[in-house]
């Protein structure tokens, strides 16, 4: 099983600031089948990126997503307020698919 | 514009099984553009992939739980199910059932369309 480790847990930020997540994997993961989601409380999750850097439909270019083999960074370049939540990165190309564990964006 | 919708009983005793419904509309689940799936939500926890169902019948389940899960497809009512057996308070969690695109090549991308979620508990 692949296992991703996203940081930092949380990250404190104003409107306005650039945010950088992180997420590595215990294996080597295809970009092909690496993505990212934004979830917010009581909300299913929300595809954001998908092929390690395409954004899906609907997505702001201040989304963008990179990295490749085992390191992956989702960076939102100037957050809006909508954007604090919680992210999560995912590797859908080896069985099971997994998530990392989250990361919080919060207001600081 | 797609939309899914879980279903299923709220509260499920301890050792009994879990059966949940996705419910498609705005689409066909038979079409071969697409995969459906089911993920759970701990409260308060990330994300678990259960496993996915292809338009063939095809499945593909988590190891970790490949045998207590069954996943299964009816195209007359365009739904598709989750059953989950042996249940503990463990498995307490919001279930969502999702949609991802499937290409002929067999290339997938990850799911797009997410239902709202159900929260099940297990508790007697």
């Amino acid at each position: 099983e692949i296992v991703l480790t996203q940081s930092p847990g949380t990250l404190s930020l104003s409107p306005g600031e650039r945010a950088t997540l992180s997420c590595r994997a215990s294996q080597r993961v295809s970009t092909t089948y690496f993505a990212w989601y934004q979830q917010k409380p009581g909300q299913a999750p929300r595809l954001l990126i998908y092929g390690a850097s395409s954004r899906a439909t609907g997505i702001p270019d201040r989304f963008s997503g990179s990295g490749s083999g085992t390191d992956f960074t989702l960076t939102i370049s100037r957050l809006e307020p909508e954007d604090f939540a919680f992210y999560y990165c995912h590797q859908y190309g080896s069985s099971p698919w997994t998530f990392g564990q989250g990361a919080r964006v919060e207001i600081k | 514009q797609l939309q899914l919708q879980e279903s299923g009983p709220g509260l499920v005793k301890p050792s009994e099984t879990l059966s949940l419904t996705c419910t498609v509309s705005g689409g066909y689940i038979s079409s071969s553009n697409y995969y459906w799936g089911w993920v759970r939500q701990p409260p308060g926890k990330g994300l678990e992939w259960f496993g996915s169902i292809y338009y063939s019948g095809t499945t593909n389940y988590n190891p970790s739980l490949k045998s207590r899960v069954t996943i299964s497809v009816d195209t007359s009512k365009n739904q598709f199910s989750l059953k989950l057996s042996s249940v503990t308070a463990a498995d307490t969690a919001v279930y969502y059932c999702a949609r991802g695109p499937l290409y002929s090549s067999g290339w997938v991308e990850p799911f797009d369309y997410w239902g709202q979620g159900t929260l099940v508990t297990v508790s007697s």
